[in-house]
């Protein structure tokens, strides 16, 4: 039972370079959701996602683009890498917009220098 | 101010100690809260939900939730190092636009168990 796999698990980027974050989930979750995670700031969600073909902004957005093709994939696209993107992404998801248990993936930690 | 406010620790105690670890919030239309447990290079897991006010037990944890006060804690008995890691606390409220229960989440509260 994979549940929420994420790829890579580190990554080091150029600042300017562009590059996508894996997230794919076996559960058939219909929510799925980025959060970036931040020493001091807790979890920030960027953008979600209620269903295939459905995706919206959450609290930090700006330099991230997301789009959902599929039940099982949400990726995350940074466009032109910022050291302020330097974080720890979490993907997450949850059967349907009315459930509480969110499942989180291992993580992805990105640093942009 | 956020809109959930928990303070980051680190909250250090001896392996049997009853630990206490609370949130406050501001926003009353917050109806279902929850509290997560994060080991140290992994992703959250979610430990225990509440359905608005009261108490939930589950084992050695123990969720509470005190609306008129708009304040949460979660309670653990006899503590083991097998706790220590960070503890977010979460709260959802329905929205109108797709009916979406969006958790806003706590810093988190570093626990550190030691024998």
């Amino acid at each position: 039972n994979a549940g929420v796999t994420q790829t890579p698990k580190f990554q080091v980027l150029k600042t300017g370079q562009s590059m996508t974050l894996q997230c794919a989930q076996d559960m058939n979750h219909e929510y799925m959701s980025w959060y970036r995670q931040d020493p001091g700031m807790g979890l920030r969600l960027i953008h979600y996602s209620v269903g295939a073909g459905i995706t919206d902004q959450g609290e930090v957005p700006n330099g991230y683009n997301v789009s959902r093709s599929t039940t099982e994939d949400f990726p995350l696209r940074l466009l032109s890498a910022a050291p302020s993107q330097t974080s720890v992404y979490f993907c997450a998801s949850k059967t349907d917009s009315s459930g509480n248990t969110i499942y989180f993936g291992e993580g992805s930690w990105l640093t942009v220098v | 101010q956020k809109e959930v406010e928990q303070d980051p620790g680190p909250l250090s105690v001896p392996e049997g100690a009853i630990v206490s670890l609370n949130c406050t919030y501001s926003n009353s239309a917050f109806q279902y809260f929850m509290w997560y447990r994060q080991y140290s290079r992994k992703g959250p897991e979610l430990l225990m939900y509440t359905y608005s006010s009261g108490n939930k037990e589950d084992g050695r944890f123990t969720a509470q939730v005190d609306k008129s006060s708009k304040y949460i804690s979660l309670f653990i008995r006899d503590s083991q190092p097998s706790d220590s890691a960070t503890y977010l606390c979460a709260m959802s409220v329905s929205l109108l636009r797709g009916g979406s229960y969006i958790p806003t989440f706590g810093r988190g509260t570093s626990l550190i168990v030691h024998p």
